[in-house]
């Protein structure tokens, strides 16, 4: 069966800091792999999506990237993390074939930025 | 634009009440799907129905039901004698065969909902 995981779970960082989140699939080959982040108190806005190994586009101007080594790796990076990237940052999978498919989440990395 | 639209923000009702969260989408597409996920307080989504545009079916699931109109854009929740474990925020979704997102995901922005003992 097919799992997704996120590391770390919970960060707090400085005004300032760099950024590293890290997501995993196991048990696909493939995917469309997507993340998302959730403001305190809003919904769910699209920050990156991937559809293969190094591509990579960005649906929100920001001070974040992201970036795919592996087929089933996709990372969220920042060189200087802002107050306002403080959220709940979600990462999704989806298999590619037929597209518009359900997207299955990670556990959530929770991001406080002081 | 908002193409999906949760107009409830927060429900607030007592165990073994039915409970309907609305959810009504925008769309230029013949072809697309509409999911519901449900957001426990640990943080996590859990996918709950995907359905597309062709199947205007209702669709049922345990205490779970799903009314899908297509003349109204609607795709409403329903959940029948609530339980405190119901309580989440509830997320309505849309995603276009048009999509040039990797076909991500558009999201309302939720419905909370607690069920009280």
């Amino acid at each position: 069966s097919q799992t997704i995981h996120q590391w770390p779970a919970t960060l707090v960082q400085p005004v300032g800091s760099p950024l590293s989140l890290e997501c995993t699939v196991e048990g696909t080959s493939n995917p469309n792999l997507y993340w998302y982040r959730q403001a305190a108190g809003r919904g769910l806005q699209l920050l990156f999506y991937s559809v293969g190994i190094g591509q990579i586009s960005s649906e929100v101007p920001q001070n974040l990237s992201a970036s795919r080594p592996q087929d089933r790796q996709f990372i969220l990076s920042s060189k200087k993390l802002l107050l306002s990237d403080s959220g709940f940052y979600l990462c999704a999978w989806s298999a590619i074939a037929g597209g518009t498919g359900e997207l299955f989440f990670g556990e959530g990395s929770r991001l406080t930025v002081l | 634009a908002q193409k999906v639209t949760q107009a409830q923000t927060e429900i607030s009702v007592v165990e073994k009440e039915d409970v309907t969260l609305d959810c009504v989408y925008e769309t230029r597409d013949t072809t697309y799907y509409l999911f519901w996920y449900k957001q426990p307080p640990s943080g996590e989504l859990v996918f709950l129905i995907r359905r597309n545009s062709f199947d205007e079916q209702n669709e049922i699931s345990g205490r779970y039901s799903w009314n899908f109109q297509k003349s109204t854009s609607s795709f409403n929740f329903t959940i029948t004698a609530s339980q405190v474990v119901d309580s989440a925020v509830y997320f309505c979704a849309l995603s276009e065969a048009s999509s040039n997102s990797g076909y991500a995901l558009n999201f309302g922005k939720g419905t909370s909902l607690l069920v009280t003992p």
